[in-house]
């Protein structure tokens, strides 16, 4: 089995600041995810990367960056933090396949901007 | 554009009472595939049940849901809650022959919390 680490579990921001989030994964896999979760909005992809050093935009792309340096990690910039912003930002990967594959996930980190 | 609707908010259910929360889909995939994932509070979110298969009921955990093509459902099914069953539910879904999960598209989720 593996794990996807996420760092750090809370985030506590300023309106303006730039924030970065940073997930980490052991399964091997070749794609990885960030997604944002809002209470009654779902799950919306921001980025993903298909393997080291490649980015494609989700559909929330606006207001964040990412980068893969390496296979096992990924890492999310906040931009421009929004005042009052709330949310979950969840990081995930999938093994390659042919078909539809499982998703695996880290276990979030929680944005906060005063 | 394809989309999935999931029974909308919350579901408060009492302990042992069956379970079902809903989904159903939109699509232009001819093979769509269906997934259910379970975020329970302070884990991960992780899959708890999928299928491309059309009238084959697939059970994990205790949960069951059948694919139903003709209505473009997906239910998601327990015959008595329990009060660990608390989390939130996503229904997602996604072309059978797609090998990433950039396409993925999500339901907006659906809070069930069991009472004793």
């Amino acid at each position: 089995g593996g794990i996807i680490t996420q760092t750090p579990k809370f985030l506590i921001g300023q309106e303006g600041q730039k924030l970065t989030l940073k997930c980490q994964q052991n399964f091997n896999h070749d794609t990885m995810y960030w997604y944002r979760q809002d209470s009654g909005k779902g799950l919306r992809l921001i980025y993903y990367s298909i393997t080291e050093n490649d980015l494609q935009k989700g559909d929330l792309s606006e207001g964040y960056d990412a980068s893969r340096e390496k296979k096992s990690s990924f890492s999310l910039t906040v931009t421009s933090a929004q005042k009052n912003e709330m949310a979950v930002f969840l990081c995930a990967s999938s093994p390659p396949g042919q078909f539809a594959e499982t998703l695996y996930f880290g276990s979030g980190t929680r944005l906060t901007v005063l | 554009g394809d989309s999935v609707t999931q029974t909308e908010g919350l579901v408060t259910l009492t302990e042992g009472l069956p379970v079902m929360l809903n989904c159903t889909y939109q699509t232009i995939y001819s093979n769509p595939f269906l997934f259910w994932y379970v975020h329970y509070l302070n884990e991960s979110p992780r899959l708890l049940l999928k299928s491309s298969t059309d009238n084959k009921r697939t059970e994990h955990q205790g949960f069951h849901a059948t694919l139903h093509k003709s209505s473009s459902s997906f239910h998601l099914q327990k015959s008595s809650a329990q009060l660990s069953d608390s989390a939130l539910y996503y229904c997602a879904l996604s072309d059978h022959y797609v090998g990433d999960n950039s396409k993925l598209i999500w339901g907006l989720g659906t809070s069930l919390v069991v009472n004793p």
